[in-house]
């Protein structure tokens, strides 16, 4: 019962290197969603996946890429990695459907500093 | 777009009732959550209301819905130094992600 999974925890780039993050979920939920966590900004939404072979951007998706590799799997990737990516990523995934709830479940982050 | 405002701080001592306000603008909102935080983790589900509801109570949170003002609170009755958290808002969009909050840190002491 893993739930979320977040690879790696932790990751120090340079300036224009490349990257990345990588998320599954054991839970057979169909959405998949990347947010970034910055101070005083909240949780901003960066991409998501409302089903397999989908994606689509949400508020902030300038200078990242996804990739829904199959249902489990999400993964979030930075071409040239920006000082302004330095953040904290969390992958979240959720069942679907309009008729009931479905809270998000998050995987613990990755930190990623850009210096 | 869709909004969702909170004030970013709350001080409480232990034993205090806490009362987190939430505000959305999206009046279409179908569920309305709270999320908790701890330090270093990810955000945990604590509870929801569905928008034709008026109140939830869930042991020791409280969750009350003004759909009218479009005004969401959060009480947490007999607050604990283990509350401190940060708490975020959260509505549903017209598509399937939800927009979040920019958080409430609640600090309780002893």
């Amino acid at each position: 019962n893993a739930g979320v999974t977040q690879t790696p925890k932790f990751q120090v780039l340079k300036t224009g290197q490349s990257m990345t993050l990588q998320c599954a979920q054991d839970m057979n939920h169909n959405s998949m969603y990347w947010y970034r966590q910055d101070p005083g900004m909240g949780l901003r939404l960066i991409y998501y996946s409302a089903s397999e072979g989908t994606t689509d951007k949400g508020e902030v998706p300038n200078g990242y890429n996804v990739s829904r590799l199959n249902k489990r799997e999400f993964s979030l990737r930075l071409e040239s990695a920006a000082p302004s990516q330095t953040s904290v990523y969390f992958c979240a995934s959720s069942e679907e459907g309009w008729a009931e709830n479905y809270g998000y479940t998050f995987g613990s982050g990755t930190r990623l500093t850009v210096v | 777009g869709e909004d969702v405002e909170q004030s970013l701080f709350l001080s409480v001592r232990e034993g205090d009732s806490s009362v987190i306000n939430c505000t959305y603008t999206d009046s279409s909102s179908t569920y309305l959550y709270w999320y908790k935080q701890e330090p270093g983790a990810g955000l945990q589900l604590l509870t929801y209301i569905f928008s034709n509801m008026d109140m939830k109570q869930d042991q020791r949170l409280t969750v009350l819905l003004n759909k009218k003002d479009k005004h969401l609170s959060l009480r947490i009755a007999d607050t604990q130094t283990g509350d401190s958290a940060i708490y975020f808002c959260a509505e549903r969009d017209a598509g399937t992600a939800l927009i979040f909050g920019k958080g409430t840190t609640l600090s309780v002491s002893s």
